[in-house]
């Protein structure tokens, strides 16, 4: 089974720090996706990555930058974390042009 | 506005009784329509994938239908257990750019009680 591994389950940060979420996954998979999940929101996309250095917005990037140096790893960064950014955060990924999506156990992040 | 919509948000069923959750979408055209489960503190599992040309599909106790003319899926829980409970998320792939992009409702969350 496609294993997605997201580093934390629970992560606190003050105000203004710089935040690190880390993911990897190991079945080889192209694309990758960092979505926030907020109650009653859904999940909605940050960024995207459809290979090594490729990274595109989502739907809410601002706040946030990614990074993809190799093809297993995708790392969502904060770079001065604020209360609104409260919220799970979920990664994702997928082989491109197929449709099996694995998403890791999600981080939640509280900002204070 | 939401462009996948789900209801109810929150439902409460007795351990065994069958129950149905709706999804209306209105995002065009798709891919396919997906409904996940997603257990407290974990990412979402894929139930089932339809096409816009599939009417339903199911697995296990899990049946989903999709009416594409009227943009509308719903999910039937046959014989609920407990561990059911869960939020049950409707999830459209459209086109996007050069790829594709999941837009995921709101989510329904179900509580299964003994």
């Amino acid at each position: 089974d496609v294993k997605v591994t997201q580093s934390s389950r629970y992560l606190v940060k003050r105000t203004g720090e710089k935040v690190f979420l880390e993911c990897v996954q190991d079945m080889d998979h192209e694309n990758m996706f960092w979505y926030r999940q907020d109650p009653g929101l859904g999940l909605r996309l940050i960024y995207f990555s459809y290979d090594v250095k490729m990274k595109e917005k989502g739907d809410i990037p601002e706040g946030y930058s990614v990074s993809r140096e190799k093809k297993e790893r995708f790392s969502l960064i904060l770079e001065s974390a604020s209360t609104n950014q409260t919220s799970m955060y979920l990664c994702a990924s997928s082989v491109g042009g197929r449709d099996g999506y694995t998403f890791g156990s999600g981080t939640r992040l509280t900002v204070v | 506005k939401n462009q996948v919509e789900q209801s109810p948000q929150s439902l409460i069923i007795l351990e065994g009784k069958n129950c149905t959750l709706q999804c209306n979408y209105t995002v065009s055209p798709f891919s396919n329509l997906r409904w996940y489960k997603q257990d407290t503190g974990r990412g979402p599992v894929s139930l089932t994938i339809m096409t816009f040309s599939e009417n339903t599909k199911s697995n296990g106790r899990y049946t989903a239908t999709l009416d594409a003319d009227t943009k509308q899926s719903s999910l039937h829980i046959t014989a609920s257990q407990l561990s059911d409970s869960a939020s049950y998320i409707c999830v459209v792939k459209v086109p996007r750019g050069a790829g594709n992009m999941l837009t995921f409702g709101g989510g329904t969350r179900l509580m299964v009680k003994p």
